[in-house]
């Protein structure tokens, strides 16, 4: 059983900039959530993706997008980079028998300069 | 809108003592509760969860949590720290689209 994998481990962007980052979820898992973590604080919501389809977004402006591909890997994608969003970027996947439970990759560290 | 509160954003126990970390809910629903724990510079890693089964709830790594209605807690506890324990944890809710709500985190210290 392969884990959730994510890529970059980390990135450097300077503000403005747009930056993409990919997730592959866990084997037989079809939906994939995506968190943000800033240091020194616990994950936030951003998004879900349900069989390709937004699924619920927490309190996170548009430029934050995102998608679901027919294999159930995923991309955050962030545009106009701003310094405050310099964080762990963290993707849950969940699905089959353990619906409610979210298995987390290793996260993307993204640093706007 | 389901939260959870962790008491304390720091705990310091000696090696072989008790650990004991805070965590309390808001839910209108019957809550799925979870503790994650977080190494440095890593993923979140599951200890347990609470899904309205047993409510002693026993996990990875010798850790267990009770959940309390009346109190609307879920305080995780070890009966002996050890150092490789010391690491950043996280209590956390499950709301109605399985998003998770996660706390401030606890960073918990296990001095020799």
């Amino acid at each position: 059983e392969t884990g959730v994998t994510q890529s970059p481990t980390h990135l450097i962007k300077t503000r403005g900039q747009q930056v993409t980052l990919r997730c592959s979820s866990q084997s037989g898992h079809n939906t994939v959530s995506w968190y943000q973590q800033a240091l020194g604080q616990g994950p936030q919501f951003i998004f879900q993706y349900y069989r390709e389809e937004e699924n619920g977004r927490g309190n996170f402006p548009p430029r934050f997008s995102g998608l679901q591909f027919p294999n159930y890997s995923s991309e955050l994608n962030v545009n106009a980079l701003e310094l405050d969003d310099s964080a762990l970027y963290l993707c849950a996947s969940s699905g089959g028998d353990r619906a409610n439970e979210q298995f987390f990759g290793p996260g993307t560290r993204l640093t706007v300069l | 809108a389901q939260s959870v509160t962790q008491l304390g954003s720091h705990v310091s126990v000696s090696e072989g003592a008790l650990v004991l970390l805070r965590c309390n809910y808001s839910s209108s629903v019957p809550p799925y509760l979870f503790w994650y724990v977080q190494y440095p510079n890593q993923g979140l890693q599951l200890l347990l969860k609470y899904t309205s089964a047993a409510t002693l709830v026993k996990g990875i790594n010798g850790f267990e949590a009770e959940f309390k209605k009346s109190e609307t807690s879920f305080h995780l506890t070890k009966p002996s720290a050890h150092m490789s324990d010391a690491a950043e944890y996280f209590c956390a809710v499950s709301g109605r689209n399985n998003d998770m709500r996660f706390g401030a985190g606890t960073r918990l210290t296990v001095k020799p």
